[in-house]
């Protein structure tokens, strides 16, 4: 029972470069978010979907893409990685129950 | 934007000691979560409130949603070394944004032995 996968668990990105954030759930949810967690400010929502095709924003969107093509996968895009995007990225998600399930996060620092 | 105040940041207490963290808003949130993390891990939920002036228990841990669904507090009573952790309140917004969370600040709570 694996849960919430994210891949990779650990990145160095150089300022300017791209790269993907993967996130799985086998739990067949509607739900799934990203977060990042920044000290002293809890986590705070980047990207949200409630089901396959539709995706909305959360408080901090900027530099950020997502998309749901299927009901398992929901990939986190850096566009043009920056400083300000060095954070641990969690990824969660929820049937219907209220409370979210989380992967294990991803930490990425920006050079 | 809803906020989440979440206190105290920090709560560094002896073996035994009972505690209480508190998380304030001037929003109504339909649900408030409690979390817990662990360095290097994902948060792991520890319970949900859903109404007003709700209370449950988790063997040593007392969850309260206030009346007005707007705050919340965690209990722990003769808190053990094993509490030490990262806890973190969540309210769940309703309506069309249902299932989107707002997140307090956590609090670290260092329980020594």
């Amino acid at each position: 029972n694996a849960g919430v996968t994210q891949t990779p668990k650990f990145q160095v990105l150089k300022t300017g470069q791209s790269m993907t954030l993967q996130c799985a759930q086998d739990m067949n949810h509607e739900y799934m978010s990203w977060y990042r967690q920044d000290p002293g400010m809890g986590l705070r929502l980047i990207h949200y979907s409630v089901g396959a095709g539709i995706t909305d924003q959360g408080e901090v969107p900027n530099g950020y893409n997502v998309s749901r093509s299927t009901t398992e996968d929901f990939p986190l895009r850096l566009l043009s990685a920056a400083p300000s995007q060095t954070s641990v990225y969690f990824c969660a998600s929820k049937g219907t129950n209220y409370g979210y399930t989380f992967g294990s996060g991803t930490r990425l620092t920006v050079v | 934007t809803q906020l989440l105040e979440q206190s105290p940041q920090f709560l560094s207490i002896q073996e035994g000691e009972n505690l209480t963290v508190y998380c304030n808003s001037s929003s109504v949130f339909s649900s408030l979560q409690w979390y817990r993390q662990e360095p290097g891990e994902g948060p792991v939920l520890l319970v949900t409130v859903v109404t007003g002036g709700e209370v449950k228990k988790l063997k040593r841990l007392t969850f309260q949603f206030g009346d007005a669904r707007k705050d919340s507090s965690l209990h722990i009573t003769a808190a053990q070394p094993g509490d030490t952790g990262l806890y973190l309140c969540a309210g769940g917004a309703g309506g069309t944004s249902y299932g989107k969370l707002t997140f307090g600040q956590g609090t670290i709570l260092t329980v020594h032995p």
